[in-house]
């Protein structure tokens, strides 16, 4: 139990294009879900923390507009990418919550990001 | 504030050798401590975790860890390494948050190399 998934595991974009990419609670609901980036080498760092229906909370020195996320469902979170350049090049790796649960996140296998 | 400091960016151990991977940390409340593991390109997965009740903690693949609170440590080890155990190991620190859910606090992670 606990499956968190993401799709796509890899993309490669061209710069100025937008990116989506998919966090999915396979077999639990989540109420919460995280979104994190790691840079080649160095630790998560976390971009914003989404709860479902209502605006994400991003974390200091993330770009609102330029890191879109939406979490519609109790299974589904999506990160948005607009406008990538090649700065935006990254492992971005999500996480989820389920409700009750004040202790662990679940995380998915990450997303590889290109951006050329 | 919590934070989690990891000592040692680099381990490298015999096959067979002990393991052990420093983890000091600061918490204004009573700390729940993590373990993750991270293999290349993939997501993080739980090794094991410390919430307050056992300070001798077991996790998957013959890890263990134990909360010192005198030390403010948190320290992974495993009697035996393998070389499947060659990963980037991060110690996490939660944050608990109104409305119920928490942030993970993350060391910048210990790259454990296992060699013949």
């Amino acid at each position: 139990g606990a499956v968190v998934s993401q799709h796509p595991s890899r993309v490669i974009c061209k710069s100025g294009t937008s990116v989506k990419i998919e966090c999915r609670s396979l077999d639990f609901q989540a109420t919460t879900m995280f979104w994190y980036r790691q840079f080649p080498k160095q630790s998560l760092m976390l971009m914003a923390t989404s709860n479902e229906g209502s605006k994400a909370t991003y974390e200091q020195g993330v770009e609102k507009d330029k890191f879109l996320i939406n979490h519609a469902s109790l299974t589904l979170s999506t990160l948005t990418v607009t406008s990538a350049h090649p700065e935006d090049s990254s492992f971005y790796i999500c996480s989820a919550q389920p409700p009750g649960t004040y202790n662990e996140q679940f995380f998915g296998p990450g997303t590889r990001l290109t951006v050329l | 504030a919590q934070s989690v400091t990891q000592l040692g960016s680099h381990v490298s151990v015999s096959e067979g050798a002990l393991v052990l991977l420093r983890c000091n940390y600061s918490s204004s409340v009573p700390p729940y401590l993590f373990w993750y593991v991270q293999y290349p390109n993939q997501g993080l997965q739980l090794l094991l975790k410390y919430t307050s009740a056992a300070t001798l903690v077991k996790g998957i693949n013959g890890f263990e860890a134990e909360f010192k609170k005198s030390e403010t440590s948190f320290h992974l080890t495993k009697p035996s390494a393998h070389m499947s155990d060659a990963a980037e190991y991060f110690c996490a620190v939660r944050l608990p948050l109104s409305g119920g859910y928490n942030k993970l606090i993350f060391g910048a992670g210990t790259r454990l190399a296992v060699h013949p």
